[in-house]
């Protein structure tokens, strides 16, 4: 089983549904991203997360939303999907007792909305 | 605010060649850089960590240097082949306690 899991791996939903990717983790980490992927825009962050009660805002925070349930859980939510939501979303986590600051990445949850 | 580029966005070599790969960042204050490797549609692997008190690192067939004070660095990829082929990432950080950001990637075609 892999060390970051994200779901679902693929979703086609409508404009104005309310959609949810969940990503969980095997790896101990105590910190958590979520990241956007859009082809030749690399990666932007969305939010992060350093503990159960941290939540910090990245660089395309609007439209969505995230919720840290458990150290080895961190949801990302888009409250009413729009077009240019569609996307490649990563669940990254790395952890600060070691502090090198490398990440691990899910798979990816692919995204579109019509 | 940091930035990070990479360049060239696209390469195609033929197999066997060694090659280059370049990123430059605009805050040389950074804590580490990463580099990975991005396969179609899939996650990111991190291939070479360098913290800021290092100059280089090497995995296998690659090596990563980094120039802190020229704000570079370079993945070296010796004796390329076919599966090589993929799309490699540079990122940096300014301290332990900062995400990551992101280059945009090269995207790397080995020709057998």
């Amino acid at each position: 089983d892999a060390d970051v899991t994200q779901t679902p791996r693929n979703r086609i939903t409508k404009t104005g549904k309310r959609i949810m990717l969940e990503c969980s983790q095997t790896k101990g980490h105590d910190r958590m991203y979520w990241y956007r992927q859009d082809p030749g825009l690399g990666l932007q962050l969305i939010y992060y997360s350093f503990d159960v009660k941290d939540i910090n805002k990245g660089e395309i925070s609007d439209g969505y939303s995230v919720s840290r349930q458990a150290q080895a859980k961190f949801s990302l939510s888009l409250e009413s999907a729009i077009p240019n939501q569609t996307a490649l979303y990563f669940c990254a986590t790395s952890d600060s007792v070691v502090n090198t600051g490398e990440l691990f990445f899910g798979e990816g949850s692919r995204l579109t909305v019509l | 605010k940091q930035e990070v580029t990479q360049i060239p966005a696209a390469l195609s070599v033929p197999e066997g060649e060694n090659l280059v790969l370049n990123c430059s960042f605009t805050d040389s204050a950074i804590y580490n850089l990463q580099w990975f490797r991005q396969d179609p549609g899939k996650g990111l692997t991190s291939l070479l960590l360098i913290q800021s008190s290092q100059r280089e690192q090497t995995s296998g067939r690659l090596n990563a240097s980094l120039d802190k004070s020229s704000g570079r660095s370079t993945l070296y990829i010796a004796a390329s082949q076919p599966g090589d082929s993929a799309t490699y990432l540079c990122a940096v950080t300014l301290s332990g306690n900062t995400p990551l950001v992101f280059g945009k990637g090269t995207r790397l075609s080995v020709i057998a």
